[in-house]
């Protein structure tokens, strides 16, 4: 059964970059897409952008000049980067197995999540 | 960016009540909507994928219904392991989005 473990640090300065990883235990990193979610109290939940195995990646414009997420196959972990952060990034951070049907994807499963505050 | 608006925000409900949960996509997203069920501390699961389908392991109390812009996610007998947050999202076009959430608390 696959399962996500997010870690990076759970404070950064603000105007600095934040940086989380993701593990992927109990399955393939070679298939399917990778996101990044996440919940904060004024803004509920907000999806970041994803990355494929092959490193396709798409972003979430109200992000995108800041965001960038990568893939490490060999050590089946996925990225996050978030530069210039403000209080208003501050939240829990979600990585999240993207799964397809013939229709539609959905987010499944998801890791436990990691709260970063932004703050001096 | 689709918006999504769920209603109502919260609700109170007693164990064994039937609980429908609306969601309302600003533009036709065809069948691309999926729920989504969050307890304190702890990550979303998805519950229904495509508007309808049951995730595997979800019990099948839980019942997704719609297409276009109106959803609704029926709880038929509500169960004391139900009392949670539930968000719907939809996967129709990037970004992808979600509503704000419902809460289900006890009566």
């Amino acid at each position: 059964q696959v399962q996500l473990q997010e870690s990076g640090p759970g404070l950064v300065k603000p105007s600095e970059t934040l940086s989380l990883t993701c593990t992927v235990s109990g399955g393939s990193i070679n298939s399917h897409y990778w996101s990044w979610v996440r919940q904060s109290p004024g803004k509920g939940l907000e999806w970041i952008g994803y990355i494929s195995y092959s490193g396709t990646t798409m972003y979430n414009p109200s992000l995108q000049s800041r965001v960038t997420i990568s893939v490490d196959t060999s050590k089946s972990q996925f990225s996050l980067s978030l530069s210039s952060v403000t209080a208003a990034d501050t939240a829990v951070y979600y990585c999240a197995r993207g799964l397809r049907s013939r229709l539609g994807n959905w987010f499944d499963p998801w890791g436990q999540g990691t709260l970063v505050t932004v703050s001096s | 960016d689709i918006q999504m608006a769920q209603s109502p925000s919260s609700l109170s409900a007693s164990v064994g009540d039937r609980v429908t949960i609306t969601c309302r996509a600003s533009q036709s997203i065809d069948r691309n909507l999926n729920w989504y069920q969050q307890k304190p501390g702890r990550a979303p699961q998805v519950l229904i994928y495509d508007a309808s389908s049951l995730q595997t392991g979800v019990p099948s109390r839980f019942r997704g219904s719609g297409s276009g812009t109106d959803f609704a996610l029926t709880i038929t007998s509500l169960q004391p392991e139900d009392f949670a947050t539930y968000f719907c999202q939809q996967s129709y076009i990037t970004p992808r989005t979600f509503g704000g959430g419902t809460k289900v608390e006890i009566k």
